[in-house]
């Protein structure tokens, strides 16, 4: 299995924020990656496909970026609804794997 | 607009089998070409891989559960389902259907999630 490990685990912020997240997969997946946005007891928001294409609908605030095994998630601006968990996923091969996740927290 | 929804017993003896149905409103499973997947998250932790079941009926699962798992779709119905045998204390989670488009690779629409708590 592929394994995705992001980093932080956790971290606190500011409305206003830039805040940046890191996905590392265990081996290339090229641009096979895609994150999502979690809630408290809400099913995950897809946010990314492809490693930088942006889902319709979602705020131009939100960046992706990387290829092979180093990836990136950056909120440029971090808003009071963007406190949340994110989550990477590959879809290079199954079975498709999701990071750990990375809360981010109001400092 | 495509909208999911997981049923189930919310609680399931050790050793039994976790039944959950996922029912498919707002479009045709059989229509289009879907990965219809599980997922699952124990409370507190990151996001778990079960399987999916193709439009063609082709399955694939994830090798760590694949001796105790089964997806399957009911065309009829518009649902597709899980059975997992054998469950633990470690097989209680909020479990999640999902859909993904194969040459994508993403989920793009999701359940709410429903929680199985296994526990005698």
């Amino acid at each position: 299995d592929i394994q995705m490990t992001q980093s932080p685990s956790s971290l606190s912020a500011s409305v206003g924020d830039r805040v940046t997240i890191t996905c590392r997969a265990s081996q290339s997946i090229s641009t096979y990656l895609n994150w999502y946005q979690q809630k408290p007891g809400k099913a995950p928001k897809f946010l990314i496909y492809a490693a930088s294409s942006l889902q319709s609908g979602v705020p131009s605030r939100f960046s992706g970026s990387g290829s092979g095994t180093d990836f990136t998630l950056t909120i440029s601006s971090l808003q009071p609804e963007d406190f949340a968990t994110y989550f990477c996923q590959q879809s290079y091969t199954t079975p498709w794997t999701f990071g750990q996740g990375t809360k981010v927290e109001i400092k | 607009q495509v909208q999911l929804q997981e049923s189930g017993p919310g609680l399931v003896k050790p050793s039994q089998t976790l039944s959950l149905t996922c029912t498919v409103s707002g479009g045709s499973i059989s229509s289009g070409s879907y990965y219809w997947s599980w997922i699952r998250q124990p409370a507190g932790k990151g996001l778990e891989w079960i399987g999916r079941v193709y439009t063609s009926g082709s399955t694939n699962y994830n090798p760590s559960l694949k001796s105790r798992v089964t997806i399957s779709e009911d065309t009829s119905k518009n649902q597709f389902s899980l059975k997992l045998s054998s469950v633990t204390a470690a097989d209680t989670a909020v479990y999640y259907c999902a859909r993904a488009s194969p040459g994508k690779g993403y989920y793009d629409t999701w359940g709410q999630g429903t929680l199985v708590t296994v526990s005698s």
